[in-house]
């Protein structure tokens, strides 16, 4: 049963275009992160929150900003995408820190073109 | 900062010989923990298993893993590959800081008949 709930699982948009993806998890953990999945599989952590509070922020470029209500979600916008953002955007929840197991949700899949 | 490194990129084998797929890490952070995650394909990675005590062996679903601290190592094992063990294998660390997983790149593991 899925607990890391993902929209969109798809996204295909145009250079230039904003876009925002949801993360929203039901396991009552404090720490969510993003990750992106590029083309080749590479998984690296962009951002990690936990309690809603920005703890890690990856060298990403500006253009990507994350957004937490709450410590069951945690979304990602993205202004004025590259190409180069085409990828497989994961959200994962850990019960306190990376210390614990994550528990990814299914991805959305980002094509820009 | 954190790095893991996988070497292999692909390992294929035959079903029924063993597995053993490649973990070294470099972190300063004195006690890491350690993880192997698994991400079969059209899916999302999920936890194999995880480690935090140096020369403890850790077993899950038939696969196990030790890690060594001496030689900075957490590599995974079996005895017998099975067709349904084809998947991408990912080991990670959590080290300095707590709240950062960083992951290596990946061995895709494909055991055929």
């Amino acid at each position: 049963e899925t607990a890391v709930f993902q929209t969109p699982n798809y996204h295909v948009t145009q250079v230039g275009n904003e876009v925002s993806f949801n993360c929203k998890q039901t396991l009552g953990h404090d720490t969510m992160y993003w990750y992106k999945q590029d083309s080749k599989k590479l998984l690296k952590i962009m951002f990690s929150y936990n309690n809603k509070q920005l703890i890690v922020n990856e060298t990403v470029p500006r253009r990507f900003s994350p957004q937490s209500s709450d410590k069951a979600h945690l979304n990602l916008r993205i202004k004025s995408v590259e190409p180069e953002d085409s990828a497989v955007y994961l959200c994962a929840s850990s019960l306190t820190g990376g210390l614990y197991e994550q528990y990814f949700g299914p991805g959305t899949r980002l094509t820009v073109l | 900062g954190d790095s893991v490194t996988q070497t292999e990129g692909l390992v294929t084998l035959t079903e029924g010989l063993p597995v053993m797929l490649n973990c070294t890490y470099q972190t300063i952070y004195s006690n890491p923990f350690l993880f192997w995650y698994v991400q079969h394909l059209n899916e999302s990675p999920r936890l194999l298993l995880k480690s935090f005590t140096d020369n403890k062996r850790t077993e899950h679903q038939g696969f196990h893993a030790t890690l060594h601290k001496s030689s900075s190592s957490f590599h995974l094992q079996k005895s017998s590959a099975q067709l349904s063990d084809s998947a991408l294998y990912y080991c990670a660390l959590s080290g300095t800081g707590g709240y950062k997983v960083v992951f290596g790149s990946g061995t895709r593991l494909l055991v055929s008949p």
